[in-house]
C-alpha cells in the first residue's frame, strides 16, 4: 500500500495561496490521489482527486508531476474558514472494493491567520 | 437530509460497560466503514462492509463487533470498554463500483471511557 508523507502543519494568512505537498514515492500504476479536508468536530470531506497532470474544481487545484511520486494541493486565496486538517491519500479506486484500501495519514494542519 | 448520520454524537461511560454506536446512510451506497480517530488525529479504518458482508477487519479487538442489518446501516457494538477505546468513531460510506474515490463521512461519535 502506498504510504504518504505530508508536512505536519502549515501557517498562512487570509488571501494567500496555500500549497500543500504530499510525497507518495511507491504509488502504484492504478492508484489515484485524493485529498480530504477535516474541520474540528466533523468528518473528513472530499476535496479533489486526480491521476496525473492537473485537476481543478471550484475548491482547489491538484498538481501531479509526470512521475506521480508527489502531488500538490493548491488552495487559492485562503480564508479563515479554510483552517482545517488536509489529508492526502493514494489508492486504487477504479475497481470494486478499491476504496477499502484508502489509508489516512496524519494529515497537514493548516492554520489561516487574519 | 444528512447523508451519513451517526448516533449518539457524544457518549461518556465507565470502563467495563458495553455500548453501541449506530450509523445510517441514505445515499444508496453498497459499502460502509467504521474509522477510529485517536487523540493524535490519526484516522484508522476498523471495519468495512459491502452489501452486509464484512470485507475488512483491521486487527481490531474482538470486543468490537460491527453489525450490518442491511446495506444502509452499520452499527458498532463495543464490549467491556477500556480507557484506550476513548476516541472519535466515524462511519463512512462509498459506492463500491468504478467511479470517484469519494468516501462520505458522518460527523463522528466521541466516546469517552472513564
Amino acid at each position: 500500500l502506498a504510504k504518504t508523507t505530508q508536512p505536519i502543519s502549515m501557517d498562512s494568512y487570509e488571501g494567500q495561496e496555500v500549497n500543500i505537498t504530499c510525497s507518495h514515492n511507491n504509488i502504484a500504476t492504478n492508484d489515484y490521489i485524493t485529498w480530504y479536508q477535516q474541520f474540528p468536530s466533523q468528518g473528513p470531506r472530499f476535496i479533489i482527486q486526480g491521476y496525473k497532470t492537473k485537476v481543478t474544481n471550484e475548491v482547489a487545484s491538484l498538481f501531479i508531476p509526470a512521475d506521480r511520486k508527489s502531488s500538490t494541493l493548491s488552495l487559492p486565496r485562503v480564508s479563515l474558514s479554510d483552517t482545517a486538517v488536509y489529508y492526502c491519500l493514494v489508492g486504487d479506486i477504479q475497481k470494486a472494493g478499491g476504496y477499502n484500501k484508502l489509508i489516512f495519514g496524519a494529515g497537514t494542519r493548516l492554520a489561516v491567520h487574519p | 437530509d444528512t447523508a451519513v448520520s451517526q448516533t449518539p454524537k457524544y457518549l461518556v461511560t465507565q470502563m467495563g460497560n458495553d455500548k453501541s454506536i449506530k450509523c445510517e446512510q441514505n445515499l444508496g451506497h453498497d459499502t460502509m466503514y467504521w474509522y477510529k480517530q485517536d487523540s493524535k488525529k490519526f484516522l484508522k479504518i476498523m471495519f468495512s462492509y459491502n452489501n452486509k458482508e464484512l470485507i475488512i477487519n483491521e486487527t481490531v479487538p474482538n470486543r468490537f463487533s460491527p453489525k450490518s442489518p442491511d446495506k444502509a446501516h452499520l452499527n458498532l457494538h463495543i464490549n467491556s470498554l477500556e480507557l484506550g477505546d476513548s476516541a472519535v468513531y466515524f462511519c463512512a460510506s462509498s459506492r463500491d463500483r468504478v467511479g470517484t474515490g469519494e468516501l462520505f463521512f458522518g460527523e463522528g461519535s466521541r466516546l469517552t471511557v472513564l
